[in-house]
Order: C-alpha cells, then sequence, then structure tokens
C-alpha cells in the first residue's frame, strides 16, 4: 500500500521553463490536494480536487494548474518557474471521513 | 495574516522535560483542529479535536481545545529524542473538506539527549 506518491523529490528549474509535479493516491481518496510550504511557514493551499474533472483555487493558486482526470492523479502543473515558486510541494488526499494523508513532497528550486 | 498562531515558534530542551505547544486561531465558523507532526518529509497525523475540553491521549502526547478562548495545546511529557521535529497546528473552516486546512507556522521542537 504505497498511499501517496510524488515525483519528482527533487527538481532545480530555471526562470521561465515549465515543469509537472506527479501526485498519485491507491486509497480511492476522492479529495485530493496541492500545498505549499516555505521555510519557516505553514502549509498553503494551492489548490483541491473533490473528484475527477473538479478542481478549485486555493489560497495561493497564482501560477500554477490543476487538472484531474482520474481518481488516481492530480498533477500539478508550473508554466512559466519564478524565484518566488521556490518550495517544498506536498500532495494529499483523503476520503472524506478522515485527515489528509501526505506524500513525501517535492523540493522545487527555482534560480 | 495568519488565521492560525503558534508559539513558540522553536523550542529547545532535554530528554526528560515537559513541553506544551500553543495553537491560537482566528478562524470563524470552526469545524475542527487538526495537530501533526513533520519531521523530515511528510507531516503526519497526531489528533483531531472537535469538542472543546475534551483530551485526546496518545502516549506521551495529548492535546485540548478551548473553543470559547480559541486556543489549543499539545503536551509532549518525558520528551525524547525522536520527538525532535516540527509540530503544525491546522483549523478547518466549517463547511470546509477535511483536507482544506489553514496551517500555523510550526514549533520547532529540538530534543537533546
Amino acid at each position: 500500500n504505497a498511499g501517496v506518491t510524488q515525483t519528482p523529490k527533487f527538481r532545480i528549474l530555471k526562470i521561465g521553463q515549465s515543469m509537472t509535479l506527479q501526485c498519485t493516491q491507491d486509497m480511492n481518496h476522492n479529495y485530493m490536494y496541492w500545498y505549499r510550504q516555505d521555510p519557516g511557514m505553514g502549509l498553503k493551499l494551492i489548490y483541491y480536487s473533490v473528484g475527477a474533472g473538479i478542481t478549485d483555487k486555493g489560497e495561493v493558486p497564482n501560477g500554477y494548474n490543476v487538472s484531474r482526470s482520474t481518481t488516481e492523479d492530480f498533477p500539478l502543473r508550473l508554466e512559466l518557474a519564478a524565484p518566488s515558486q521556490t518550495s517544498v510541494y506536498f500532495c494529499a488526499s483523503t476520503g472524506g471521513n478522515s485527515p489528509l494523508h501526505f506524500g513525501n513532497g517535492t523540493r522545487l528550486t527555482v534560480t | 495574516e495568519d488565521k492560525v498562531v503558534q508559539s513558540p515558534l522553536s523550542l529547545v530542551v532535554h530528554e526528560g522535560d515537559t513541553v506544551t505547544l500553543n495553537c491560537s486561531y482566528e478562524v470563524t465558523n470552526f469545524r475542527s483542529l487538526l495537530w501533526y507532526k513533520q519531521e523530515k518529509k511528510a507531516p503526519t497525523f497526531l489528533f483531531m479535536l472537535t469538542s472543546s475540553g475534551i483530551e485526546k491521549k496518545s502516549g506521551r502526547l495529548s492535546s485540548i481545545l478551548d473553543k470559547k478562548e480559541l486556543f489549543s495545546i499539545l503536551n509532549i511529557t518525558a520528551t525524547q529524542t525522536g520527538d525532535s521535529a516540527i509540530y503544525l497546528c491546522a483549523v478547518i473552516p466549517r463547511g470546509s473538506t477535511l483536507g482544506r486546512l489553514y496551517f500555523g507556522r510550526g514549533t520547532q521542537l529540538t530534543v537533546w539527549p
């Protein structure tokens, strides 16, 4: 039982490049979330999804896009990377009646 | 403007000490408050508190919520080096899904042997 799996673990991007952070879960959870965590700060919600085909913005959505074509996968897309997007990104899921299960994170540096 | 404020932001103790971590919040129409422990990687769930005055306990860790005064505390007794971590407090507004959390900045706890 893998839980929530994120890839890659680390990535360095140059300003203006694009990339997709992958997230997949094998718990058949409907609800999935993307958070970012900056040093010394709490996690902030970027986007979330309550089921396949449904996505919505969180607190800090600017510069990101998401899609949810299947229950298992919830990729996060950065189109034009900026230094302000240097952060650790966590994907998480829940079945709706239980606390969040987090992935191990993707550490992204934009230079 | 932070909705969830944790204190202290960092704490250094010796093994065997007892620590109290604080979390105050300003979220209206409050649903639940959660505590997570974060070591190197993913936050792991500790407690979810919904009702005032009812202590939740797991081994040496315990937590309680005061909805009138809008705060919660997390106690750790007889601390061990393995308790070294960031402890995160998060609040769920009423009407939100269980995953839509407002997090505090965390308390970095360091336990020296």
